[in-house]
């Protein structure tokens, strides 16, 4: 299996909308429902923003949303704010013969 | 509050073994509803899974690694570890130890500090 693919960076002026899409294949983000989306800032650990494609865990804002078409999903932060600038990883679970996860290469998301 | 931390040597030489070991506070290790697992960061580079196991020592490894990797676990401990042989440069990372929910495609909801591991020749 390979990576999935983000485009490396992504901006968005601070109250705009922006979308980062994450593409994979029919093997993975496209068979199963299981899209989850990571926000890094820098020296920190990833932080779950996204799940299962749209759901939110407790204490994410609601102006992250996530949704996927195919074998493409994407993550929609809405209402950009400063402390949204940061690096986001999709991520997809690949089971067909052997359980595996796979990694987007990460966006670079910058709020102008 | 659940909370896990990673431990273990800061460097590694080439060709050796990495041995790292993941500390669960704050909660069970036995629970039915999560993998445990490792993901690593390349120094500037993006995230890559490593490893799950499941507190009964079930494993599923990343098959471009699978040939170098162990993991195991000790519930007495509630502890969880990685081996990782024959090392190289390329294995220099920072490496998480993570939670994950067995029900939602092994999405990592809980996340160590992470460990920085540098491999030197």
């Amino acid at each position: 299996q390979s990576a999935l693919t983000q485009p490396p960076s992504a901006s968005g002026s601070s109250g705009q909308s922006v979308t980062i899409s994450c593409t994979g294949t029919s093997s993975d983000v496209g068979a199963y429902d299981y899209v989850s989306w990571y926000q890094q800032h820098p020296g920190k650990a990833p932080k779950l923003m996204i799940y299962e494609v749209t759901k939110r865990p407790s204490g994410v804002p609601d102006r992250f949303s996530g949704s996927k078409s195919g074998n493409t999903a994407s993550l929609t932060v809405s209402g950009l704010q400063a402390e949204d600038e940061a690096d986001y990883y999709c991520s997809s679970y690949a089971g067909s013969n052997s359980h595996v996860v796979l990694f987007g290469g990460g966006t670079k998301l910058t709020v102008l | 509050q659940l909370q896990l931390q990673e431990s273990g040597p800061g460097q590694v030489k080439a060709s050796e073994t990495l041995s790292l070991t993941c500390t669960v506070s704050g909660g069970s290790i036995t629970s039915s509803s999560h993998y445990w697992g490792w993901i690593r960061q390349p120094p500037g580079k993006g995230l890559e899974w490593v490893a799950n196991i499941f507190y009964t020592g079930s494993t599923n490894y990343n098959p471009s690694l699978k040939s170098r990797v162990t993991m195991s676990v000790d519930t007495s401990k509630t502890q969880f570890s990685l081996k990782l042989s024959s090392v190289t440069a390329s294995d220099t990372a920072v490496y998480y130890c993570a939670r994950a929910l067995i029900r939602s495609g092994d999405a990592f909801d809980i996340w160590g500090q992470g460990t920085m591991v540098t491999v030197s020749s």
